[in-house]
């Protein structure tokens, strides 16, 4: 129990596209859902938190106009890179919990988002 | 703000050998810990979890230690297989806040 998925696996697209990238879990509810970013060789960054229902919290230093994440139900969140550059270029993770605090986080596989 | 440090940054050793990597975490209130492997270009897998009040948890061949007050955690590796080559993550959870912050993991090779 407790999948998490993530779509696309690889993603490619041009400078000033947006792209989306969903976060499924697959067999429980998650109230909260977690983005990270990975730059090559470096460790993950915690971008924001989503819960269910509400607005995201976006960690200092991270655009929520660029970053647009969406959290509409128990199974589902998704963020959509906007105007895409190659700065953006990352492998991007998500994690999904049940409750909304305290307690175990589950990884999905992850994006790599290359943008050209 | 909670900083995480891991050591060694790489290590190479040859089959067979037991391991202890290293981390250390700078705000102790923390509500659990968790060891995570991660291959090359793909995601994590959860290796151990441990609760902020437990000092140890083992899997197979893995056991980590947790010892909270003084902010650190290992994680032993018994037996080193090729297998076992990957990126080693730790990241504490924050009490409160929830979040898990990574550390810089360990790049662990194991030669056949």
């Amino acid at each position: 129990g407790a999948v998490v998925s993530q779509h696309p696996s690889r993603v490619i697209c041009k400078s000033g596209t947006s792209v989306k990238i969903e976060c499924r879990s697959l067999d429980f509810q998650a109230t909260t859902m977690f983005w990270y970013r990975q730059f090559p060789k470096q460790s993950l960054m915690l971008m924001a938190t989503s819960n269910e229902g509400s607005k995201a919290t976006y960690e200092q230093g991270v655009e929520k106009d660029k970053f647009l994440i969406n959290h509409a139900s128990l199974t589902l969140s998704t963020l959509t890179v906007t105007s895409a550059h190659p700065e953006d270029s990352s492998f991007y993770i998500c994690s999904a919990s049940r409750l909304a605090g305290g307690d175990t986080q589950y990884f999905g596989p992850g994006t790599r988002l290359t943008v050209l | 703000k909670q900083e995480v440090t891991q050591i060694p940054a790489a290590l190479s050793v040859p089959e067979g050998e037991n391991l202890v990597l290293n981390c250390s975490f700078t705000d102790s209130a923390i509500y659990n810990l968790q060891w995570f492997r991660q291959d090359p270009g793909k995601g994590l897998t959860s290796l151990l979890l441990i609760q902020s009040s437990q000092r140890e948890q083992t899997s197979g061949r893995l056991n980590a230690s947790l010892d909270k007050s003084s902010g650190r955690s290992t994680l032993y590796i018994a037996a080193s297989q090729p297998g076992d080559s990957a990126t080693y993550l730790c990241a504490p959870g924050g009490s409160g806040t929830y979040k898990y912050i990574f550390g810089t993991g360990t790049r662990l090779k194991v030669l056949a």
